[in-house]
Parts: C-alpha cells; sequence; structure tokens
C-alpha cells in the first residue's frame, strides 16, 4: 500500500458525459500527479500540482482540467468524454515534486466509456 | 527525447533469474526507476538507482546502469509466482518532474 488513494476504483460513463477522478497524496506529499495509462499511448503524464497551484503540464486534452485543494487532495475532471478516453488513470504524490523526489501511485481509477 | 525502450515479453521458471532491459535516452536523468504492476493493480515503486551509480542491489534485485550506452537493465533473482507483472522502468525527463515510462515488459512465471 503507497499511501495514495484513488476513488472511485471503476467508473462506467456514455460519451458526451463528464466524471471526476479523485486522489489523496500520501500524508505529507505535497504534490500530486496524473497519469494516464492506455493500450495504445502507454503511460502518459497528464499534469502536476503542488501545494495547491499547478506546476507541469503535459499531455492533457483541454477537455480535461484538475486541480489540488487546500487540504491537497486532486481531483481530474473529464468533459465530454469520447470512446478513447477509457484508460486506467493514476494519481502519484511525492514530497515536494522535485526532481529528485520519488513518486508514489495509487491504484488507478478504471474509466470505460461506453 | 522522450524515447524510453523495453522489450515486451518474458516467460520464466520458477526459481530461475529474470533480467528485463531498458534503454533511455535522456542523459541527464538523476534518478531511473522500476515499477511493478500486477494484473488489475496500480504501480507499485520497485526500486531505484542514482545516476552516478553502476549497480544497486536490494534483497532478489539488481540493478544494473550503464550510463555511457543509457542501458538500465533489473535482476530478479530467484523469481517467484508472484513476480508475475509488467515492469515498467521510468526515467524523470530533464526540465521537468514528470515521468517518463516505456512501454513495459510483461514477465510470466511458469511454475
Amino acid at each position: 500500500d503507497s499511501g495514495v488513494t484513488q476513488t472511485p476504483k471503476h467508473l462506467i460513463t456514455a460519451t458526451g458525459q463528464r466524471v471526476t477522478l479523485r486522489c489523496s497524496p500520501r500524508s505529507g506529499d505535497l504534490s500530486v500527479y496524473w497519469y494516464q495509462q492506455s493500450l495504445d499511448q502507454g503511460l502518459q503524464f497528464l499534469i502536476q500540482y503542488y501545494n495547491g497551484e499547478e506546476r507541469a503540464k503535459g499531455n492533457i486534452l483541454e477537455r480535461f482540467s484538475a486541480q489540488q485543494f487546500p487540504d491537497l487532495h486532486s481531483e481530474l475532471n473529464l468533459s465530454s468524454l469520447e470512446l478513447g478516453d477509457s484508460a486506467l488513470y493514476f494519481c502519484a504524490s511525492s514530497v515536494a515534486g522535485a526532481r529528485t523526489d520519488t513518486q508514489y501511485f495509487g491504484p488507478g481509477t478504471r474509466l470505460t466509456v461506453l | 527525447g522522450e524515447d524510453v525502450e523495453q522489450s515486451l515479453f518474458l516467460s520464466v521458471r520458477e526459481g530461475d533469474s529474470s533480467v528485463i532491459n531498458c534503454t533511455y535516452t535522456d542523459s541527464s536523468s538523476t534518478y531511473l526507476y522500476w515499477y511493478k504492476q500486477e494484473p488489475g493493480a496500480g504501480l507499485q515503486l520497485l526500486t531505484y538507482i542514482f545516476s552516478n551509480m553502476d549497480m544497486k542491489q536490494d534483497q532478489r534485485l539488481t540493478v544494473l546502469l550503464n550510463k555511457k550506452d543509457k542501458h538500465l537493465s533489473l535482476r530478479i533473482a530467484d523469481t517467484q509466482t508472484g513476480d508475475s507483472a509488467i515492469y515498467f522502468c521510468a526515467e524523470i525527463l530533464y526540465g521537468n518532474n514528470r515521468l517518463a515510462f516505456g512501454k513495459g515488459n510483461q514477465v510470466v512465471v511458469i511454475p
């Protein structure tokens, strides 16, 4: 158990809908990362937050957004969902978001768009 | 570049050693990581190596780093059925803090 929690574990929804994925980092970690794992793209970095502020952006679609709240939990919002958004979404956390910090991953949320 | 390359599949008998290879491209990577993903599970950090090291041993795991060739390997000694999983190598890219992952190497342990 990494100490990073994600909810829900599974999510099934229809195209065009909007969903919110939630992540709680390890106790004491200030930085949260979101990654997407799909069969065709592999593991791709989406976005990073540190202490409530966006720090880095990766291959995140405009339909997707995220935020980190004062209690340090983070939410990833996915809207206008398409079939291709079906994937496993991971959250990771690290102490300070530095290059040398190890990232610990949550169990993931499996999103299925029908 | 962000290409982290891994071979895709390895079948090994229980008790034998497994070696998984990875080639990375960012010569300025400070840390290189190995993560394990069991079926239906998240990514578990297995081990990591700092770029100024050639080798790191952690119980049954040995990581070898060849910086000249940008080659990373993970050796699992006395492979067990619980080692069946997908193994990802990853590096932190220079200029940002995101992990770039290889496509993963599936290890199947045959009893």
